[in-house]
């Protein structure tokens, strides 16, 4: 069973749309990560929030953590094809230093 | 400031044979983790390191062992590979200065196991 489910798990849009990619689980999290990873690279870390209902914001990439903290979801404005890549969610529980990571959200952005 | 560093970068073993993977962490980190990663999937957290010691294991097998040194460099070792071995291994490692333990990822080993 997986602890972090992700949504969509593929996605696929033209240039300048809008997305949202969802990350969700019946796991409180002390923290919650977001990485981008390219093929051939490792995960590359966008962002963490911590607060219940936090808003993020990393240029066009909006992130938010649910009120719970049991989810949250990363929303792009104007995709551009540089934002093609896997996107994954990863939550700590409690005080564990151990991040588990979501299934992943492939994104590709077609020009 | 060098990141994380993983040797080699690609390993093709036979069913049966050991393998050891290896870290150096980011420079002021002192934590390294294991993960494998399926293609196209999330990474899967196999073990953690610190001081020297495993802190933490995930659902993994025996046969995946590690070490990490007085440097902070890891280790990871798997015994009697098998064809479902074959995975993308990254290694992260985070400083426990973090309260928020930021992974910083090296570039992974593509092992492939024939």
């Amino acid at each position: 069973t997986q602890l972090l489910e992700q949504s969509p798990q593929f996605l696929s849009i033209q240039e300048g749309e809008n997305l949202t990619v969802y990350c969700n689980s019946s796991s409180v999290f002390s923290s919650l990560q977001w990485y981008r990873q390219e093929p051939g690279e490792g995960p590359v870390l966008l962002v963490t929030v911590v607060t219940g209902g936090e808003v993020k914001k990393l240029k066009r990439l909006t992130f938010q953590f649910g009120d719970a903290r049991k989810d949250s979801s990363l929303h792009i404005t104007a995709a551009q094809p540089g934002d093609t890549g896997l996107y994954l969610c990863a939550g700590a529980i409690n005080s564990a230093r151990q991040l588990t990571f979501g299934s992943g959200t492939q994104l590709t952005v077609l020009p | 400031d060098a990141g994380v560093t993983q040797s080699p970068t690609h390993l093709i073993k036979t069913r049966g044979q050991q393998v050891t993977l290896r870290c150096s962490p980011k420079s002021g980190h002192d934590t390294v983790s294991w993960y494998q990663q399926a293609l196209g999937q999330g990474p899967q957290f196999i073990f953690q390191y610190y001081e020297e010691e495993e802190r933490q294991r995930g659902n993994f097998p025996d046969r995946f062992s590690g070490h990490q040194f007085p440097n902070y460099s890891s280790e990871l070792n798997v015994n009697a590979l098998l064809l479902g071995d074959s995975a993308l291994y990254l290694c992260a490692s985070s400083t426990t200065q973090d309260r928020y333990y930021g992974y910083t990822f090296g570039s992974g080993t593509r092992l492939t196991v024939v």
